[in-house]
């Protein structure tokens, strides 16, 4: 059965800490796609990034980066130099190949930023 | 392009009461979804569409019934509501091929709140 678990629920630090918010996916598949998701105080969810299971490659995008790693079925995500705008809950998300790309969401980790 | 839009915002129900909630979405694509989001819980796969005159249960399909008409349009309802359907809806909808392939655009969110 699919899985996500994102087993830190909240997580503070102080502005221009580095951060990594855990994820673990669980899935029979060899074709498969990961996701992350913001949801900041507003309440709109804001696409980060999609990760297919064949590209292993870590990706890094300003601030934000992502590993990937089959061997532990983990795909973290990284903020560097945090900013109070990095606020907000992250969401996890697996998607299964050939299964209407229906998501399968971890329960989140809220991300608090003090200044 | 509006993307993916939900009517309404907001609803407060009394217990036992009806409601339909919309979603409309404007890229043309073909799979659209309900999700429900929880506190602690993150978001929660009511039903699915892969094609106009089409829909399947989610994980949580329970006291909701779906109807996608129109290519452009996702209809849920709640023919008699109960508190336990307090949540917020998220409404998505994704395409099978192109660009975005794969990646779900969310629509803003309707808070329900069953009294």
């Amino acid at each position: 059965a699919q899985k996500v678990t994102q087993a830190q629920t909240e997580i503070s630090v102080v502005e221009k800490e580095d951060v990594t918010l855990d994820c673990v996916y669980e899935t029979r598949d060899t074709t498969y796609y990961l996701f992350w998701y913001k949801q900041p105080p507003s309440g709109e969810l804001v696409f980060l990034i999609r990760r297919n299971s064949f590209d292993e490659q870590n990706e890094i995008s300003g601030r934000y980066s992502w590993n990937f790693q089959k061997s532990t079925s983990s795909f973290n995500f990284t903020i560097t130099a945090s900013q109070v705008v990095d606020s907000a809950v992250y969401f996890c998300a697996l998607s299964e190949a050939g299964d209407t790309d229906k998501l399968i969401f971890g329960t989140g980790t809220r991300l608090q930023v003090f200044p | 392009n509006a993307g993916v839009t939900q009517t309404p915002k907001f609803r407060v129900l009394k217990t036992g009461q009806s409601m339909t909630l919309l979603c409309a979405q404007d890229m043309n694509h073909e799979y659209m979804y309900w999700y429900r989001q929880d506190p602690g819980m993150g978001l929660r796969l009511i039903h699915y569409s892969v094609g106009e005159g089409t829909t399947a249960k989610g994980e949580v399909p329970d006291g909701y019934n779906v109807s996608r008409l129109k290519k452009q349009n996702f209809l849920l309802g709640l023919e008699s509501a109960a508190p336990s359907q307090t949540s917020v809806y998220f409404c998505a909808s994704s395409s099978i091929g192109g660009l975005s392939y794969n990646e779900q655009f969310f629509g803003p969110g309707t808070r329900l709140t069953v009294l």
